[in-house]
């Protein structure tokens, strides 16, 4: 079975600062990893994937995060963040047959 | 192109009535999904359409949910009679034919469902 664990439901960071959101999850195949973002009145959007291939995958918007299979961990990063980076953030796992397993969400403040 | 599209964005009944909400997949796309957010839970899938044939639908909750998906387009939810614990954001997604081994979703705005 798959499951995703999303550590602190509301992250704030300073303008600027590192952004760092925390994800573990939990998979009997090998996963695909995702992290979609949603802001405000919009639908979720994707930022990056995790499938095949390097561990480090780069996504829109500056963000990036690492696959590290013996942490069962894919924590999603930003050097510094941007006002606009204020939303609502969400890491899955896929399955071999597409469904999709979420965590519970980490809602992003960014302080000016 | 459009994106996947959701209809109502909002919707507020009482318990004991019916609401149908809709989605609009992305134009060619054989695969639909929905999903459910119950405030400050997980997004949770209910069900997978492929073309118009229910693919999986082991995560829909009871059987005052009906989804269906006729002429393999747009799908509609239902539910009746609605229970206050309905409420939550409904989201649909949608993905094209599945000729490799993963597909990404793409994912609508999302229904907010209230039920007083």
């Amino acid at each position: 079975a798959q499951s995703v664990t999303q550590l602190g439901s509301h992250v704030s960071v300073s303008e600027g600062a590192l952004v760092l959101l925390r994800c573990n999850y939990s998979s009997s195949v090998p996963p695909y990893l995702f992290w979609y973002v949603q802001y405000p009145n919009q639908g979720l959007q994707l930022l990056l994937k995790y499938t095949t291939g390097a561990t480090l995958v780069k996504g829109i918007n500056g963000f990036e995060a690492e696959f590290k299979k013996s942490e069962t961990s894919f924590h999603l990063t930003k050097p510094s963040a941007h006002m606009s980076d204020a939303a609502e953030y969400f890491c899955a796992v896929s399955d071999l047959v597409n469904q999709f397993y979420f965590g519970t969400g980490t809602s992003l403040t960014v302080i000016p | 192109e459009a994106g996947v599209t959701q209809f109502p964005s909002h919707s507020v009944i009482e318990k004991g009535q019916t609401v149908t909400l809709r989605c609009d997949p992305i134009s060619g796309h054989d695969n639909l999904y929905w999903y459910r957010r119950v405030m400050g839970k997980e997004i949770k899938f209910l069900l997978h359409f492929v073309k118009e044939s229910k693919q999986d639908e082991s995560g829909m909750p009871n059987n005052r949910f009906l989804a269906e998906r006729t002429g393999g387009t747009y799908s509609t939810l239902k539910v009746q009679p609605a229970e206050l614990e309905d409420s939550g954001v409904y989201f649909c997604a949608s993905s094209p034919s599945a000729l490799s081994s993963y597909n990404e979703q793409f994912f609508g705005p999302g229904t907010r469902l209230t039920v007083l």
